[in-house]
């Protein structure tokens, strides 16, 4: 089945700092999305990407459809305390709502 | 809205036991998911329902494992008997399949630990 690479799977910041993660599929997408987790929540969509190439901005996050349709980035900027969490990468394949493969997910702690 | 609204937060059970996760999708959702979490596997899809029909129940792990939504405003996700591998959170989340995205929202998740 689909297998999704995220990384780095943890990571340590200072804040204010830049942070950037990306994901890696074994074969193609049609979607891909970009989920942060709070601890003890569920998990919340960031970022929808729908076009390879796309590149696509959410206040301090910015994200990336790679031209291959098999690879996806994440990129924080100005890191604060409150993006502590869990990032998690998502691959779709196709428009429609069918199987959403879920990345391992990267934690990030930002050290004020 | 209130949102995605899962019962109970958490669940402590012993092994042989039959747990029930309970489930209310937001509003006019017509996709129902559900989801489980663990360290080693991180998110697994078990089962989803488009208006409240089963489309693909290929995620659930063994005939213990059964999931019902007798109407959209309500999900089950049963595991009879239950076994201590099955400790994970539980996640429901719904969706609305509209033109522009398909967006999912999570419940908060229900805890579950078998002992």
């Amino acid at each position: 089945g689909q297998q999704l690479n995220q990384s780095p799977q943890s990571m340590f910041i200072q804040e204010g700092e830049d942070v950037s993660m990306n994901c890696t599929s074994s074969s193609i997408f049609n979607t891909w999305l970009w989920y942060k987790q709070d601890p003890g929540e569920g998990p919340v969509l960031l970022i929808a990407l729908y076009k390879a190439g796309e590149l696509t901005s959410n206040g301090r996050l910015t994200a990336q459809f790679g031209i291959t349709r098999k690879d996806s980035f994440l990129n924080i900027s100005a890191s604060i305390p409150s993006d502590v969490g869990i990032y998690f990468c998502a691959g779709q394949l196709s428009g429609g709502y069918q199987k959403v493969t879920f990345g391992i997910g990267t934690k990030l702690q930002v050290i004020p | 809205d209130a949102g995605v609204i899962q019962s109970p937060r958490h669940e402590v059970t012993e092994m042989g036991q039959e747990v029930t996760l309970r489930c209310k999708p937001i509003s006019g959702h017509d996709y129902l998911f559900w989801y489980r979490q663990t360290m080693m596997r991180g998110l697994e899809l078990l089962i989803y329902f488009n208006n409240n029909v089963p489309i693909d129940d290929s995620g659930m792990p063994e005939d213990r494992f059964s999931a019902k939504m007798p109407n959209a405003s309500f999900s089950t996700l049963k595991i009879q008997p239950s076994e201590p591998r099955d400790s994970a959170v539980y996640f429901c989340a719904s969706s609305f399949r509209g033109v522009g995205g398909t967006e999912a929202f999570f419940g908060q998740g229900t805890r579950l630990t078998v002992v």
